[in-house]
């Protein structure tokens, strides 16, 4: 079956620091990848997204490259805000069907000042 | 503002009670989902429903049932809580195609947090 792994966390930063939340996936099929984030008290929303392999999607200074051939998606960013604190999920979608998404656990982020 | 509405946003029940989570979406999407977030295990699949007239079975379907009223609205029932279903649950949308930014993306609502006493 598929699935996607990445850490629960939380994970805390300081401002300004560099941000690496690893997501690494199986599945049957040839995916496309996708990040949403929560922040509290709110919905998911979409991130990036990438529906190929070694296609790199960004959004608000975040990054994550499609790689194929470690089946991953780590999402990057180079300096994190106080206001990036939220909980990010990476998730995968196998077309065909009824295109279920599968979700990771979700990564919780706190950024301290 | 265009998206996905649900209401209510809380509610407490006792176990046994009945209840329906209603959702909403304007951006004529056909495929809409209900999910719900438990800590440690992420977004599971409850229902989903392909379009106006269907509906499935998600990965933890028991204990709910689901009506796809049109193709606006797509409601989610607990017949007899159990505290089991203390949860927040989400509904999505799904656009389709390929043309577009947003194709094939969810778009949530803001989530109706349940607890069962």
């Amino acid at each position: 079956g598929n699935s996607v792994t990445q850490m629960e966390g939380p994970v805390t930063l300081s401002e300004e620091a560099f941000l690496t939340i690893n997501c690494t996936y199986t599945a049957t099929g040839y995916p496309s990848l996708f990040w949403y984030v929560q922040y509290p008290g709110e919905g998911l929303q979409l991130l990036l997204k990438a529906t190929k392999a070694d296609d790199k999607g960004s959004n608000k200074g975040f990054e994550a490259t499609y790689r194929k051939e470690t089946t991953s998606f780590h999402l990057e960013k180079g300096s994190v805000q106080v206001s990036d604190s939220a909980v990010y999920f990476c998730a995968l979608r196998i077309s065909g069907g009824y295109q279920k998404v599968t979700f990771g656990i979700g990564t919780k982020l706190q950024v301290i000042p | 503002n265009a998206g996905v509405t649900q209401t209510p946003k809380f509610q407490v029940l006792k176990t046994g009670q009945s209840m329906t989570l209603q959702c909403a979406q304007d951006m004529n999407h056909n495929s809409m989902y209900w999910y719900r977030q438990d800590p440690g295990m992420g977004l599971r699949l409850i229902y989903y429903s392909a379009s106006e007239g269907t509906t499935d079975k998600g990965e933890v379907p028991n204990g709910y049932n689901v009506s796809r009223l049109n193709k606006r609205e797509f409601s989610l029932r607990l017949e007899s809580a159990a505290p089991s279903q203390t949860s927040v649950y989400f509904c999505a949308s799904r656009g389709s195609g390929t043309s577009y930014s947003g194709a094939n993306v969810l778009t949530f609502g803001a989530g109706s947090r349940l607890t069962v006493l």
